[in-house]
């Protein structure tokens, strides 16, 4: 199965360091995306292949994928991490992309 | 600047229809697939098909099949989402999004995506 599942929320103080969880059965084997959407944005991606960051994300953010558990990790959380953060896999049986729930990323 | 720029709000009726486009530009149109993505009111995003330019192959998720359409027109690299009848349940945020390139061979994310577009139906 591709379902893959994520907390609805996480929250951190400033300065403090945030993970968020993607889970799913054997998803380390496959290759796993994030996203952030901001209040009224569209989604951004800011890691793909489960630890590559596109350019202008900082490297704040880096993941890690192993066993059943894809984290994204977020190190000296600011305000303007505060978003919406969507993993995502490829289902090769169906040949679609998967999204997780989305967890609230919310900095106190 | 590879960009994805899509149609402004709509407002609709019950039983009417609808057809909202995404027109990309800044890169080759007909050899990236396009995925259509649903995000309804606070929730999530959810996947409702995805289209290769160049041939028109398609593929809907099940929950989508048979409930909207998905088209092209790549002589004017130009995706479409329509539906034939809307329904309320049909509120929502639809955003396009392009599955991009790594290393020369499709990547299996979307990048970028549209603003969105909000269509709104209400009696």
């Amino acid at each position: 199965s591709s379902a893959v599942t994520q907390p609805p929320s996480v929250s951190v103080a400033p300065g403090q360091t945030a993970s968020i969880t993607c889970g799913g059965v054997n998803i380390g084997v496959r290759n796993v995306h994030w996203y952030q959407q901001r209040p009224g944005q569209a989604p951004v991606v800011v890691l793909y292949e489960d630890f590559d960051r596109p350019s202008g994300v900082p490297e704040r953010f880096f993941g890690t994928n192993s066993g059943n558990t894809a984290t994204l990790t977020i190190t000296r959380v600011e305000a303007g991490d505060e978003a919406d953060y969507y993993c995502q896999l490829w289902d090769f049986t169906s040949d679609l992309p998967v999204f997780g729930g989305g967890t609230k990323l919310t900095v106190l | 600047e590879v960009q994805l720029v899509q149609s402004g709000p709509e407002v609709k009726k019950p039983g009417e229809s609808l057809k909202i486009f995404c027109k990309a530009s800044g890169y080759s149109f007909s050899r990236h697939w396009i995925g259509w993505v649903r995000q309804m009111p606070g929730k999530g995003l959810e996947l409702m098909g995805i289209i290769y330019p160049d041939d028109s192959d398609t593929r809907y998720s099940p929950s989508f099949q048979g409930q909207v359409t998905i088209s092209v027109d790549k002589s004017i690299n130009t995706a479409y989402l329509q539906w034939s009848s809307l329904k309320a349940s049909d509120t929502a945020i639809y955003y396009c999004a392009r599955r991009t390139f790594i290393r020369g061979v499709t990547a299996n994310w979307f990048d970028p995506w549209g603003q969105g577009t909000l269509v709104t139906v209400s009696s």
